[in-house]
């Protein structure tokens, strides 16, 4: 696609729950990244994705959170057991391989989690 | 953490030149110097980035000091819709993008 799509865009649920975040990269870019920002804060890098390489994991807060990327595209992002703590924006960023230092990342829109 | 100090924030009155600072002492000689922006609600994006010569694109300007210690983002002609958190960031290649707090430009009409 043009840009990085994320889906939902809102999603509210409910303490202890689990959820799925969605996130498609632009295409052809085998680098993706997952964000997040609590309200009022910076980013806080969660888990980063290249080609066929190991992920790197080691922004995830807790063994609540994992991630995956299927066939090199579009990757998941799974809460599980989901605390208030949790309630967030969710960013996705995709990249070219490799780029030396061309354009960094594109980001998507986000998902923007409440757990209540 | 962050390897970038900005200030918290800066106003910038509409039609003039907005020049955001940033210090970033400890940059190693294979780290480009990134700035991105957020605008409320929406994810960052990118500006521009350099190495150590000075770089403008349409979007703005980015000036690094010879011994790239420092470096300033000039924004030629700020309207009101360039009001956003901009980030500075040090990174080499490959590596992570690591956002420090920013510097909140307010663009005043």
């Amino acid at each position: 696609g043009a840009g990085v799509s994320q889906s939902p865009s809102n999603k509210v649920t409910e303490k202890g729950k689990d959820v799925e975040l969605r996130c498609d990269p632009i295409s052809g870019h085998t680098a993706l990244y997952w964000y997040r920002q609590s309200l009022g804060q910076g980013l806080e890098f969660l888990i980063y994705f290249q080609g066929n390489s190991a992920p790197d994991k080691s922004g995830l807060p807790s063994d609540r959170f994992s991630a995956e990327r299927t066939g090199g595209s579009v990757s998941t992002l799974t809460i599980q057991r989901t605390q208030q703590e949790d309630s967030a924006v969710y960013l996705c960023a995709s990249s070219l391989q490799g780029a030396p230092a061309n354009y960094g990342y594109t980001f998507g829109s986000g998902t923007r989690l409440t757990v209540v | 953490d962050a390897k970038t100090t900005q200030p918290p924030s800066m106003d910038c009155a509409e039609g003039r030149a907005a020049n955001l600072p940033c210090n970033h002492s400890t940059i190693s000689g294979n780290e480009y110097v990134y700035w991105y922006r957020q605008i409320h609600s929406q994810g960052p994006q990118y500006i521009i980035h350099g190495l150590k010569n000075n770089e403008t694109n349409e979007m703005a300007s980015l000036i690094i000091t010879e011994d790239r210690k420092s470096s300033t983002l000039i924004l030629p002609h700020a309207t009101l819709r360039d009001t956003a958190v901009y980030y500075c960031i040090v990174r080499a290649i490959r590596q992570n993008f690591v956002f420090g707090p920013g510097t909140r430009l307010s663009v005043l009409p």
